[in-house]
């Protein structure tokens, strides 16, 4: 079963932010928090990962609590591009750790 | 670019019949993986390999076997093909984490009909 929970589905007007929210409140310490992205009819796309830091690259940015039981994935200025279904993942970082998928959450965005 | 490719974006099986998918990473990755896609139901791991001639199970591996012969390609094979692994198969592979981002890298997809 996934350690995630996030929403079914969001939605975001071109040029604003998405904050699409994700709950791990089991996650343990050795475990990272992944987020991956899926457009329509192409395989999963790595964005970001992160442990406890405040992590951004030129995709997205992503805010672990300090408790690290929950995080946000942040689109800064949303594009119909960036409709897709996104995943949130937590996993170990050791060589046989494997990704486990839940359902994600189905971000449209409108223009 | 890296790239990892999948035989076939399309087949159309009959029940009973063997299917084998095809992948072939690349990247000289360590790990390959296999997952199934079905809508409402995300992303499962049917079988993942971290090494050459080494497999592991995933969360759903009954009615499938897999092969890794050599460290590019992860074939995943389907004995006795049913109805209800009519799907999207997608391959992904990576390299070991702590020294790199643990990504995995996907193919486009097999979509198999079984009929």
């Amino acid at each position: 079963d996934a350690k995630t929970t996030q929403p079914t589905s969001m939605d975001c007007a071109e040029g604003r932010a998405a904050n699409l929210p994700c709950n791990h409140s089991t996650i343990s310490g050795n475990e990272y928090v992944y987020w991956y992205r899926q457009i329509h009819s192409q395989g999963p796309q790595y964005i970001i990962h992160g442990l406890k830091n405040n992590e951004t690259n030129e995709m997205a940015s992503l805010i672990i609590t300090e408790d690290r039981k929950s995080s946000t994935l942040i689109l800064p200025h949303a594009t119909l591009r960036d409709t897709a279904v996104y995943y949130c993942i937590v996993r170990g970082f050791y060589n046989t750790d494997k990704l486990i998928f839940g359902t994600g959450t189905r971000l449209q965005v409108f223009p | 670019d890296v790239k990892v490719t999948q035989s076939s974006r399309y087949l159309v099986k009959r029940t009973g019949e063997k299917v084998f998918l095809e992948c072939v990473q690349d990247m000289d990755h360590e790990n390959m993986f296999w997952y199934r896609q079905d809508p409402g139901l995300g992303l499962r791991l049917i079988y993942f390999s971290y090494d050459v001639k080494m497999k592991e199970k995933g969360d759903i591996p009954e009615g499938y076997s897999v092969s890794r012969e050599k460290k590019e390609r992860f074939s995943l094979i389907l004995e006795s093909a049913s109805t209800n692994q009519t799907s999207m198969y997608l391959c992904a592979s990576s390299t070991p984490g702590t020294e790199n981002t643990g990504e995995l890298f996907f193919g486009e997809g097999s979509r198999l009909t079984v009929l």
